[in-house]
């Protein structure tokens, strides 16, 4: 299958701090990425849909000047949480699939985010 | 909008037996796709097989099988001759085909795999 690398997969930071997590397709080009927020034992939800050149589509209740994308090449997108709070602590996961007719995904191997 | 449920939180299987986790989905569209993910303890979120809603034939991919029942609007995957490594947490999701849509997921079945 497709590779995608995510970066880091762990960050602890302070309250008040911005971390910037990064999210390549390695062997294929993504017009569309796709970033997710997982809690414990719980299911993925959809945060925003990353479009190549231009501004992300954000979930309902997903602020988005907390949580800023760009998608600025075929091959990044990232996502950074700025002003970080202890409820942003979670794990973070990227997608992107080069099958678009299928819309097989493939998945980064997330990031863990402690927020201090 | 499109749904997914899985109504088994949890699930037991011994080595080498097959085992069936099940999905039932909810979509008003025709052209959509279906798809299983694994996601062991590490976190990563493995994609294991894909079914179109016009292909005929279930699809399978080496021990996985997707057991596609359209009218029943179900899509269950079935594990055969499991393995220890086969123990994680397992989704379902759905999107609509044609464009880079999104990804609806079910909330998931964790399947332990015992000697």
């Amino acid at each position: 299958g497709a590779v995608v690398s995510q970066h880091p997969s762990w960050v602890i930071c302070k309250s008040g701090t911005s971390v910037k997590i990064e999210c390549r397709s390695l062997d294929f080009q993504a017009t569309t990425m796709f970033w997710y927020r997982q809690f414990p034992k719980q299911s993925l939800m959809l945060m925003a849909t990353s479009n190549e050149g231009s501004k992300a589509t954000y979930e309902q209740g997903v602020e988005k000047d907390k949580f800023l994308i760009n998608h600025a090449s075929l091959t990044l997108s990232t996502l950074t949480v700025t002003s970080a709070h202890p409820e942003d602590s979670s794990f973070y996961i990227c997608s992107a699939g080069p099958h678009i007719a299928k819309n097989i995904q493939y998945f980064g191997a997330g990031t863990r985010l402690s927020v201090l | 909008a499109q749904k997914i449920t899985q109504t088994q939180p949890g699930m037991f299987v011994q080595e080498k037996e097959a085992v069936t986790l099940d999905c039932t989905y909810d979509t008003s569209d025709q052209s959509y796709g279906l798809f299983w993910y694994k996601q062991p303890s590490s976190g990563e979120m493995i994609f294991l097989i894909y079914q179109g809603s016009y292909d005929e034939q279930n699809a399978t991919e080496g021990r996985y099988s997707l057991n596609f029942q359209k009218a029943r609007k179900s899509a269950n995957l079935v594990i055969s001759a499991s393995q220890l490594g086969d123990s994680a947490m397992y989704f379902c999701a759905m999107s609509l085909t044609g464009t880079a849509s999104k990804l609806t997921f079910g909330t998931g079945t964790r399947l332990q795999v015992t000697l």
